[in-house]
């Protein structure tokens, strides 16, 4: 099956910016998404990126997309300690719609 | 509602148990999806439904777990004679049509086989 690919654990500080990366595997992937789970609750969507865009920003967050490697980031800008949670980055088959998961970056944020 | 809805939110069963999971999708949405997230990992895939029909079913894990869907609406998730290995939190998406770009996502329920 498809292989998606992240780093277990972030820590930054306060107001920096976060950067939060992803690989896959599947080429035909249509969309890439981010969520976010904070303890105890379900995912949160984030944003999403299209497979044939390279670049979309959204308040905070900027998502870059390098179709070329598989290669998937998210930036948050000015991280906040309520930006604490874990991240996972998902893609979704072309030919089905189930979508492949990471095991998800636990991102800290140090006041 | 406004949002997907999973209950119960915790079960605690026995092992050799059966438990029935339920999930309420946003009204409207006619593909549903289970997925599984067991501690510490990312989350697998159970089953897909498209209205009351399961085109992927691809993920259930073995015999001992099914699923239904009534219509367009609720879907349970039954697992039978529960093990230990399938605790985890069971998630439930909504997304409008499978081609929609966006799943939407219920708050779980977090099983635990004793």
């Amino acid at each position: 099956g498809e292989d998606v690919e992240q780093s277990l654990f972030l820590s930054v500080r306060e107001g920096d910016s976060s950067v939060i990366n992803c690989t896959y595997t599947d080429s035909s992937s249509t969309y890439l998404y981010w969520y976010k789970q904070e303890p105890g609750a379900g995912l949160q969507l984030l944003t999403y990126i299209f497979s044939n865009m390279d670049m979309k920003q959204d308040q905070r967050l900027t998502v870059l997309l390098n179709k070329k490697d598989k290669h998937l980031s998210l930036r948050i800008a000015d991280t906040q300690t309520g930006d604490s949670a874990i991240y996972f980055c998902a893609e979704k088959s072309s030919t089905l719609g189930r979508l492949y998961f990471g095991r998800g970056t636990q991102l800290t944020v140090w006041p | 509602g406004a949002g997907v809805s999973q209950s119960p939110s915790n079960k605690v069963t026995e092992k050799g148990k059966d438990v029935e999971l339920r999930c309420d999708p946003i009204s409207g949405h006619t593909a549903l999806y289970w997925y599984r997230q067991r501690l510490g990992q990312g989350l697998e895939f159970l089953i897909y439904f498209q209205g009351n029909s399961a085109p992927d079913k691809s993920g259930l894990p073995s015999d001992r777990f099914s699923a239904e869907r009534t219509g367009e609406s609720v879907s349970t998730l039954t697992i039978q004679r529960t093990q230990q290995e399938d605790s985890a939190v069971y998630l439930c998406a909504s997304s409008p049509t499978r081609d929609t770009d966006t799943q939407y996502f219920g708050p779980g329920t977090r099983l635990t086989v004793l």
